[in-house]
């Protein structure tokens, strides 16, 4: 069972609609991120949050809006999305922002189609 | 030149063959190396660490070549449960945890 839930776990949106995907991680980690998996292509980190401030925005359309309103939730705001966007959307959590040696534990994932 | 290139297979192995995955990333600042494994539509999840002296953790061995920029996996005696797609993982230099994902090998294993 993960420590790191995510909701909805699938979405189909509109290319119109406002909608926003919810983490929440229950392993005291102090970190938290998004990941995007499209089709044949690694993930690509979108967003890192330290200690709930955003330390890393990795050119990300500003259509996708992160917010963290504690070190245990992680929103990403969804609008005027393009089909393009469709994929796997992945939430993560690590322990210690300040180290690199964390492993990172990830959510099940939100699969989401824009039409 | 990508940050972490892996050959994404897929490689088509029997059971109890040993097979070997490669990785090679371009940060020579990195620090600290992992083997994720993600399964059909699934999650990726830690399958384990890699350190500089190479470490082994049952069928598995990692080794990591930081002259190179090279890492490795070697699965021994591979199990049909092996299959799915292995993740070799880099944490980009930055002063926080910022992993970067290779595109994964694809593993499958046949009776």
């Amino acid at each position: 069972e993960t420590g790191v839930t995510q909701t909805p776990r699938h979405l189909v949106m509109g290319m119109t609609n406002k909608k926003s995907l919810k983490c929440e991680q229950h392993l005291g980690h102090n970190a938290m991120y998004w990941y995007k998996q499209s089709a044949k292509k690694p993930l690509e980190l979108m967003f890192v949050y330290s200690l709930e401030e955003r330390v890393e925005n990795n050119s990300v359309p500003s259509r996708f809006s992160p917010e963290c309103p504690n070190s245990s939730h992680l929103f990403l705001h969804l609008h005027t999305l393009q089909p393009e966007d469709s994929a796997l959307y992945l939430c993560a959590s690590s322990q210690d922002p300040g180290a690199t040696n964390t492993e990172a534990f990830f959510g099940q994932g939100t699969r989401l189609t824009v039409v | 030149r990508k940050e972490v290139e892996q050959d994404p297979g897929p490689f088509n192995v029997p059971e109890g063959a040993t097979v070997a995955f490669n990785c090679t990333y371009s940060n020579s600042a990195s620090q600290s190396f992992f083997w994720y494994r993600q399964d059909c539509r699934k999650e990726p999840k830690l399958l384990m660490s890699v350190y500089s002296s190479g470490n082994e953790d049952g069928r598995f061995t990692a080794q990591l070549n930081r002259a190179s920029q090279y890492i490795s996996l070697l699965i021994r005696d591979s199990k049909l449960s092996d299959s799915a797609t292995y993740l070799c993982v880099v944490n980009g230099a930055g002063g926080y945890n910022k992993l970067i994902f290779g595109a994964g090998t694809r593993l499958a294993v046949h009776p």
